[in-house]
């Protein structure tokens, strides 16, 4: 079993529409959770970072993290093309000098 | 790009030859990493640094040696390329050992 499972889509939605993107984890020692966006044909750039069970909100997207079923899931509301790109979800280990990324899911937001 | 920069940024080269890609920084940042992206793989770690002349292995190390001989600078070899190394290489820093920066990626093909 990997560390990180991610759905890696693609996913195709149309504009406005709240997007759901979700990541799997099987280590509990997780304490740490970020979402990276990566454009196409670009390095991944960091969009989002939380430390504890619950949600955090930045502006249209949320970061929520369910520790019991070790679960974390992005939301995306208001949904622009702007906002296609691939997003990884990423788990610092041990020490935290190193990062677990998922596979990444493929978004598309339909104009 | 956080102050990264990869060279080259792309490389076509043949079987059996070495290849070096570089990777600089001017964020005097302690930890560097290499990291190899492949559909349906994600990111996957190849090398990592945590200071000059200290470097470690990642998952994917076979066939690739790193070095790092000044703060700035991050070598990747290839020692003898193989068709399988063909893929898009990431350069990553972080100074406070979570939160990792990536360069702009060197597409790498080898025929």
């Amino acid at each position: 079993q990997k560390e990180v499972e991610q759905d890696p889509g693609p996913l195709s939605v149309p504009e406005g529409a709240i997007v759901s993107l979700n990541c799997t984890y099987s280590n509990s020692a997780f304490q740490y959770f970020m979402w990276y966006r990566q454009y196409s044909r670009k390095g991944p750039e960091l969009l989002m970072y939380t430390y504890s069970s619950g949600n955090k909100e930045d502006g249209r997207f949320t970061a929520q993290v369910d520790k019991s079923s070790k679960y974390i899931s992005l939301f995306i509301r208001d949904s622009q093309p702007s906002d296609s790109a691939t997003y990884l979800c990423a788990l610092p280990g041990f020490g935290n000098e190193k990062l677990t990324f998922g596979t990444g899911t493929r978004l598309t937001i339909i104009p | 790009d956080a102050g990264i920069t990869q060279s080259p940024r792309h490389k076509v080269t043949e079987t059996g030859t070495p290849v070096t890609l570089r990777c600089h920084q001017t964020e005097n940042h302690r930890y560097m990493y290499w990291y190899r992206q492949d559909p349906g793989h994600g990111l996957r770690l190849i090398h990592y640094s945590y200071g000059v002349k200290d470097t470690d292995k990642g998952e994917v190390s076979d066939g690739y040696s790193v070095s790092r001989s000044k703060t700035e600078d991050f070598l990747l070899t290839l020692e003898s390329a193989t068709s399988s190394q063909t893929s898009v290489y990431f350069c990553a820093i972080s100074g406070s050992t979570d939160t990792q920066y990536f360069g702009p990626g060197t597409r790498l093909t080898v025929l």
